[in-house]
């Protein structure tokens, strides 16, 4: 049969609260991984990045721990506001090659 | 300092006709990366290129597709005799090509419907 889109995961967060999206990626090898944001019509936005010796980074606002054990990424949004609603991938890269994305994430900011 | 450029922005085919997609990488960058995004999905790896050179071409399809980027002018990714399952989002990625752990920088993407 005729297979049917699939609908992102979506997390609902109030204007001010902490959001956290997580992501499970494949490949024990990656040694680089990126989160990126996409708004509506536009291409994927770099927000912060990370090295596989490295478990915590942070950015402004935001903040991504990295666990090797379990091949688990996770974006912590600190405060988030209105303007942060938007699809979240996570993707991870081997040696500097193609990014291999995951599904994604759609954070609403209600206010 | 121009970001990365596609054009255009939207294309519209019928079954059967030739698509041209085109990406201006950074200034500076060497690399040249392409990926496609169909709706309510992640984007997918189709091929990576550096100045005259295939990569890694692993994601392409192996009909009807095909994607260069030459010494002078930008990378091209080309699709002939369009299907409907070829409507997408296109977006090209580019990067400096220095070191072994270097970000991707996009471009806004070609929305490509194929009637």
């Amino acid at each position: 049969g005729e297979s049917v889109g699939l609908h992102l995961p979506t997390l609902s967060v109030q204007e001010g609260d902490n959001s956290i999206i997580n992501c499970a990626y494949s490949n024990s090898a990656s040694d680089y991984f990126i989160w990126y944001k996409q708004e509506s019509g536009k291409g994927p936005q770099f927000i912060i990045d990370i090295r596989s010796n490295m478990d915590k980074r942070q950015g402004q606002r935001v903040t991504v721990l990295l666990n090797k054990t379990v091949k688990h990424l996770s974006l912590q949004i600190a405060a988030t506001q209105p303007g942060d609603s938007a699809v979240y991938f996570c993707a991870e890269n081997i040696r500097g090659g193609k990014l291999i994305f995951g599904q994604g994430t759609e954070l609403s900011v209600k206010p | 300092n121009a970001g990365v450029m596609q054009n255009p922005r939207h294309l519209v085919r019928r079954r059967g006709q030739e698509a041209r997609l085109r990406c201006s990488p950074m200034k500076g960058h060497s690399h040249v990366y392409w990926y496609r995004q169909l709706p309510e999905e992640g984007l997918k790896f189709m091929v990576y290129l550096q100045k005259e050179n295939i990569i890694d071409e692993s994601g392409m399809p192996k009909e009807r597709f095909s994607a260069e980027f030459p010494k002078e002018g930008p990378s091209i990714l080309r699709i002939q005799q369009v299907v409907r399952g070829d409507s997408a989002a296109y977006f090209c990625a580019s990067s400096p090509g220095q070191g072994t752990l270097k970000e991707q920088f996009f471009g806004p993407g070609t929305r490509l419907t194929v009637l």
